[in-house]
């Protein structure tokens, strides 16, 4: 079956201006996840959605990004006034959800950002 | 604060070699745990997992992994390289109890396999 998608597969944008990246997660899978993955470094967790319940943002780095989930399903990631600093990877993840949380995340093949 | 370490940033292995990447972390509990790895421009894929029960969890591509409470550990192995193997593999963690998914992420280690 279909995997997890995003789009756009790059960006390019200048400093300053406003970009969404958009994930659409395998049919079923309750969770979402968002992370951000810089040159040579980690994953750094960003938000995640769990079916109806409020969006735990913990990761968020500042006010500049916001992430929502449409209908339990497609989830859009914004970031208002890009840096430079905010360059990288974008991955997203879904999994199915439930009272267990043992699921492992199947992963998107990320949205490169580039800040210029 | 809770945390995983993956203490090496590259394994080298000669190919028919065992190889080990190491994991630990710091959790509170017992916590789920999880490789995943990041083959060269593919994306991240799911390798093995340790939910409970026996130490020694089996996975994809031959790899297993052991885990060790009292080091609290979570080393990745594999009993003969293969050229193939070499990329970018990660440890993750999701802590128990805490009424959500949220997973940590090592910071990665890059496995190179020669021929």
């Amino acid at each position: 079956g279909a995997g997890v998608s995003q789009s756009p597969s790059n960006k390019v944008t200048e400093k300053g201006k406003d970009v969404e990246l958009r994930c659409d997660p395998i049919s079923g899978h309750t969770a979402l996840y968002w992370y951000r993955q810089s040159l040579g470094q980690g994953l750094e967790f960003l938000i995640y959605f769990q079916g109806n319940s409020a969006p735990d943002k913990s990761g968020l780095p500042s006010d500049r990004f916001s992430a929502e989930r449409t209908g339990g399903s497609v989830s859009t990631l914004t970031i208002q006034r890009t840096q430079q600093e905010d360059s990288a990877v974008y991955l997203c993840a879904s999994s199915l959800g439930g009272l267990a949380a043992s699921y492992e995340q199947y992963f998107g093949p990320g949205t490169r950002l580039t800040v210029t | 604060a809770q945390s995983v370490a993956q203490p090496e940033d590259q394994v080298n292995v000669a190919e028919g070699n065992p190889l080990t990447v190491k994991c630990t972390y710091s959790v509170s509990g017992n916590p789920y745990l999880f490789w995943y790895v990041q083959y060269p421009n593919r994306g991240l894929q799911f390798l093995l997992k340790y939910i409970t029960g026996d130490n020694l969890v089996k996975g994809s591509y031959g790899f297993e992994a052991e885990f060790n409470k009292s080091q609290t550990s979570f080393h990745l192995k594999k009993p003969s390289a293969l050229v193939s193997d070499s990329a970018l593999y990660f440890c993750a963690v999701r802590p128990p109890n805490t009424g959500g998914f949220k997973t940590i992420f090592g910071a990665g280690t890059r496995l190179f396999v020669k021929a």
